[in-house]
């Protein structure tokens, strides 16, 4: 069966500092994984999707997520916070008809 | 413009009162499916569908009813919904009718309050 598990479900980071949102998975077939992120009263935004065979994944507004196989991890940064990067991020794993989400983290970006 | 649309945005109903919230597509989506948002729990799958006439259930069908008559939309219905159904509920849609790599395309959600 598939899981995430997302670690910390608030984080606090300085503007200009480094972003690190924590996603481990768990999946029996190699993983189709996704970052989603969520701002106040909207729905869900795609950041970024795993690519099979890369190490590190490219998304928007400078994030980026690096998949580890040894670790099941596909964790996300960003090398420099801005205010508006405050908002809720999901990782996500998919297999067959279903989209398994972590519970949540929620970003805030102090000045 | 290519979007997810729900309605309505906000809701508020008594115990026992049926309602549907509608979720409609334009981008000609084979795959659609309904979560529901709760603190700490993340997003669970409600119902999907992977094609018309075709739906299964997700991980948290009781209470729930969906129907997919046409490709394009998709409503939820709670025949009779109670207070536990008070959630935040998105819509989703992805081109492939089965997603894996294909990415969700998500409604603006319907908050939902049962009294």
């Amino acid at each position: 069966a598939q899981s995430v598990t997302q670690l910390g479900s608030h984080v606090s980071v300085s503007e200009g500092a480094l972003v690190l949102l924590r996603c481990n998975y768990s999946s029996s077939v190699p993983p189709y994984l996704f970052w989603y992120v969520q701002y106040p009263n909207q729905g869900l935004q795609l950041l970024l999707k795993y690519t099979t065979g890369a190490t590190l994944v490219k998304g928007i507004n400078g994030f980026e997520a690096e998949f580890k196989k040894s670790e099941t991890s596909f964790h996300l940064t960003k090398p420099s916070a801005h205010m508006s990067d405050a908002a809720e991020y999901f990782c996500a794993v998919s297999g067959g008809f279903k989209t398994i989400f972590g519970a949540g983290t929620r970003l805030f970006v102090k000045a | 413009e290519a979007q997810v649309t729900q309605n309505p945005r906000y809701l508020i109903t008594v115990t026992g009162k049926k309602l549907t919230v509608t979720c409609s597509q334009n981008m000609n989506h084979e795959y659609m499916s309904w979560y529901r948002q709760d603190p700490g729990l993340g997003l669970r799958q409600i119902y999907y569908s992977m094609n018309v006439e075709v739906t299964d259930k997700g991980d948290v069908p009781e209470g729930y009813k969906v129907s997919r008559k046409e490709k394009r939309n998709f409503p939820l219905i709670l025949e009779s919904p109670s207070p536990n159904q008070t959630s935040l509920y998105f819509c989703a849609s992805s081109p492939d009718r089965i997603p894996n790599n294909s990415p969700l395309h998500f409604g603006n959600g319907t908050r939902l309050t049962v009294t």
